[in-house]
């Protein structure tokens, strides 16, 4: 992961948006996850990016630009349960390479 | 059915013991992997099966072993540990590991070495 960079920890109010960003330095990837990962559980996968642009799926959107070397994760209508770790990995060549995670801490 | 499972939840092993982790898959997928993941930390890929062959060992210490029995199994032999061992060790599998593929994960089993 240290090539990939997220903020550690982020804060947002219930009912709102929040944005994740995650940039790299490595430009050979063939495509770039988001997973969701509740402390002591497993990832689950979310959202993925091949080419360049928005992808929406429900709540979730995660956008990728390869020439900036910059992704974002979008959550809408948070919720309570949003609380997590969110990891952005790299899928080079033959497995991921996460990122350290971004805390989300969702509050009343 | 998307599910991953691995057994047992949690473990706890001197350094002297031999144990095994245990994952398994009903989903026909080709590819499994096993990842360390530290607190705090990310996953870290430890080994990737491919069609029940090993395809990539990132560099593991060799009292880490792993075994791919059948296409739907996937075991790590585990022998003189150490301390620093301690993690969540998470399995997940993809359709054929191509990147397209989503990588779905097992619960972990949280090792504990003494």
């Amino acid at each position: 992961g240290q090539n990939i960079d997220q903020p550690t920890e982020m804060t947002a109010t219930e009912g709102a948006i929040v944005q994740i960003n995650c940039t790299y330095q490595t430009s050979g990837f063939n495509g770039l996850f988001w997973y969701q990962q509740h402390a002591g559980e497993a990832p689950t996968f979310l959202s993925y990016n091949v080419l360049d642009g928005l992808e929406e799926k429900g709540r979730f959107s995660s956008f990728l630009s390869r020439s900036k070397g910059y992704s974002y994760l979008l959550l809408k209508e948070l919720q309570m349960k949003d609380s997590a770790s969110y990891l952005c990995a790299l899928f080079r060549g033959y497995a991921l390479n996460f990122g350290k995670g971004t805390s989300l801490l969702v509050t009343p | 059915d998307t599910e991953v499972t691995q057994t047992p939840k949690h473990l706890v092993m001197g350094m002297t013991n031999k144990k095994s982790l245990k994952c398994e898959q009903h989903m026909g997928h080709r590819a499994m992997y096993w990842y360390k993941q530290k607190a705090k930390k990310p996953p870290e890929l430890m080994f990737v099966y491919s069609y029940e062959k090993l395809s990539i060992n990132e560099s593991v210490p060799s009292r880490f072993s792993p075994e791919c029995p059948n296409s739907s199994l996937l075991n790590l032999h585990l022998h003189a540990l150490q301390p620093e061992d301690s993690a969540l060790y998470l399995c997940a599998s993809s359709q054929s590991g191509d990147h397209t593929d989503t990588q779905y994960f097992g619960p972990g089993t949280r090792l504990t070495v003494l």
